[in-house]
């Protein structure tokens, strides 16, 4: 089965940039999706297909997938980015299945 | 407004069985697939099972083959997922997901709450 790999945590100071890696191999040819969960809620979407950005989702946020890495990049971090980020993809070698990375929590120090 | 509000949650036993629903409101509940993720506590999430548009495609985790079943009623916006031979292991919470296809292979842009499937003695 497909594996995403996440750095289990990534922190940050409040104006920089954060960054959150999604390992998985070759994962350049698929469609990454990535997800935005806090405390007790349900998980957000908050970039898909890569690179695109819901309706609603601040600039800061944006995507992008090439070899053997996908990345997210959160800029201009606020405290209010702090949570758990999961990245999404399909994986349709053997079985039509959905695989989500590990998560990573981000803090904003 | 788009929603989906989940039930059917509660405390069963090992080997028990469970049935989930999953309420829609809000969009063309037929023109897209869903999907069932769940979450172990403390956990990370895990993809369950998806269901297209139609009702016509499944697909299953690996972990629930065989004995999770997903289903959808189109005329009623409801999404389903019958749990049997349930073990300690299926203990999270459950959230049904919208996804931006008709089949199966996109992204969740709509989420629900989330309802708590508890496996225990």
């Amino acid at each position: 089965s497909y594996v995403l790999t996440q750095p289990p945590s990534v922190s940050v100071a409040p104006g920089q940039t954060a960054r959150i890696t999604c390992g998985g191999n070759n994962i350049g040819s698929k469609s990454v999706h990535w997800y935005q969960q806090k405390p007790g809620q349900a998980p957000v979407l908050v970039v898909y297909d890569d690179s695109d950005r819901p309706s609603g989702i601040p600039e800061r946020f944006s995507g992008s997938n090439s070899g053997n890495t996908a990345t997210l990049t959160i800029s201009r971090v606020e405290a209010g980015d702090e949570a758990d980020y999961y990245c999404q993809v399909w994986d349709s070698s053997s079985d039509h299945q959905g695989v989500f990375g590990g998560g990573t929590k981000l803090t904003v120090l | 407004e788009v929603q989906l509000l989940e039930s059917g949650g509660g405390l069963v036993q090992p080997g028990g069985s469970l049935r989930l629903s999953c309420a829609a409101s809000g969009f063309t509940f037929s023109s897209y697939a869903m999907s069932w993720v769940r979450q172990a506590p403390g956990k990370g999430l895990e993809w369950v099972s998806a269901i297209s548009g139609s009702g016509g495609s499944t697909y299953y985790a690996d972990s629930v083959k065989g004995r999770f079943t997903i289903s959808r009623d189109n005329s009623k916006n409801t999404l389903y997922l019958q749990m049997n031979s349930l073990r300690a292991e299926d203990t999270a919470v459950y959230y049904c997901a919208k996804e931006v296809y008709s089949n199966p292979g996109g992204a969740f842009d709509i989420w629900g709450q989330g309802t708590m499937v508890t496996v225990s003695s």
